[in-house]
């Protein structure tokens, strides 16, 4: 799996939109961005994924470089409950298509602590 | 639809003692793996199981194994356990075998006394 680079911790103000980046400079073609956060004691909460286009859910917006070498994370509103570490993991969405099946390979994350 | 459950959510054991974690996956996912997460190693991939078969295994000691029923529910014992197997003992489902959208359940935190 590619590797990638988050900053170790970032503040958000109550209400304002959290942009969570990521590099992934040595992505592959058949690679996904995935985001995951995890909000203290709990387990990981998948958020979103994306090929390369931009995508968006009910929880956050994925807006992926056109090269792919990067992405951010959009928690449009953050609010006190968005306090988690985020972490950004490159990979093949299943089995069969090469790479490491099964397994999530989690760095340290960015702590975001959304302040009021 | 009801999500990953983990049971039991605390454990307290001895060293030398064995121990058996259990994990329910979200109806209609066949794919469960294990996790271990402590604050040194960070979260660390133990095994998955998926349609009964271990598919896939991290770098841990013999002494961590599993198995997976025919209803997918999943389970991981620890042998002869050892101090530094106090951890938070995760396990997440997918609808696919090594599906990169994972749902964890609540964890087992187990303290090795």
């Amino acid at each position: 799996d590619a590797k990638t680079t988050q900053p170790t911790s970032m503040d958000c103000a109550e209400g304002r939109a959290a942009n969570l980046p990521c590099n992934h400079s040595t992505i592959s073609g058949n690679e996904y961005v995935y985001w995951y956060r995890q909000i203290h004691s709990q387990g990981p909460q998948y958020i979103i994924h994306g090929l390369k286009n931009n995508e968006t859910n009910e929880m956050a917006s994925l807006i992926i470089t056109e090269d792919r070498k990067s992405s951010t994370l959009i928690l449009p509103h953050a609010t006190l409950r968005d306090t988690a570490v985020y972490y950004c993991i490159v990979r093949v969405p299943e089995w069969g298509y090469g790479g490491s099946q099964g397994n999530l390979i989690f760095g340290k994350g960015t702590k975001l602590s959304v302040k009021p | 639809k009801a999500g990953v459950t983990q049971t039991p959510r605390y454990l307290i054991k001895t060293r030398g003692q064995q121990v058996t974690l259990s994990c329910s996956p979200i109806s209609g996912h066949r794919s469960v793996s294990w996790y271990q997460q402590t604050p040194g190693q960070g979260l660390q991939f133990l095994f998955e199981y998926f349609s009964e078969t271990q598919r896939n295994k991290g770098n841990f000691p013999g002494r961590f194994s599993g198995r997976q029923f025919s209803n997918s529910r999943s389970e991981m014992n620890v042998s002869t356990l050892e101090l530094g197997d106090s951890a938070l003992y995760l396990c997440a489902s997918s609808f696919q075998q090594g599906g990169g959208e994972q749902y964890f359940g609540p964890g087992t935190r187990l303290t090795v006394t």
